[in-house]
């Protein structure tokens, strides 16, 4: 089974600041795909970014990039120039090729500080 | 592109009645539907996976009688919780799929059974 672990309930940075949200994962697929999902109060959930098991590049959507170790089975997301709109809870997600079955991480509770 | 709605956002109802939740995808065709139980402060927890036209296939300790899921087309799946009771009161998410690649989330339905 895979599992996806985020070891920080909670994380604050300061506005314009750069932070960054680990997550790891364990899996013995070899074809997968990753995601971080942003869920603000309002609970929709937002795709901030995906990254599949067999490209090497890293994924950048804007501000919002990771850094994808398929070796060491981590995929942290580093968001650039914070904005308190970005304040909310981010959950970091795992999807098995051809499966479609998604699980998530515990979620890390971003606030984003004027 | 990739809209998913949820119907109704909110409901209330007594304890021993039945409740119907509807996921929609608006603008493309789902093949596959899936649908999500969020605890207050937790990750989200697959429930039960939809194909349309097939039964569902539930996750390990969720009760396919008490929570009825039917994908009759490739727009819309219900799940339709029976008998409710107070500890089933929760906020329930459903996501569709296009592909393998990703789902798209529905906006969520709060449901509080008195």
């Amino acid at each position: 089974a895979q599992t996806v672990t985020q070891s920080q309930p909670e994380m604050s940075v300061q506005e314009a600041e750069t932070v960054t949200l680990s997550c790891t994962y364990d899996t013995s697929e070899n074809n997968y795909y990753l995601f971080w999902y942003k869920q603000p109060p309002s609970r929709q959930m937002i795709l901030v970014i995906r990254q599949e098991a067999y490209k090497q590049q890293n994924a950048t959507e804007n501000r919002f990039s990771v850094n994808f170790q398929k070796a060491a089975k981590s995929f942290s997301l580093k968001i650039s120039d914070s904005q308190l709109g970005d304040t909310a809870m981010y959950f970091c997600a795992f999807m098995r090729e051809g499966n479609n079955d998604m699980r998530f991480g515990a979620g890390t509770r971003l606030t984003v500080k004027p | 592109g990739a809209v998913v709605s949820q119907h109704p956002s909110r409901v209330i109802c007594k304890s021993g009645t039945s409740v119907k939740i509807e996921c929609r995808s608006l603008d493309f065709q789902a093949t596959t539907m899936f649908w999500y139980r969020q605890f207050p402060k937790q990750s989200l927890m697959l429930m039960a996976t939809s194909n349309e036209g097939s039964k569902a296939t539930y996750e390990q300790g969720v009760e396919k009688d008490k929570f009825l899921i039917n994908h009759a087309s490739l727009t819309l799946s219900t799940l339709t919780v029976t008998s409710a009771h107070p500890e089933d009161s929760s906020f329930y998410i459903c996501s569709a799929s296009r592909d393998r690649r990703s789902q798209y989330f529905g906006p969520g339905t709060r449901l509080l059974v008195l």
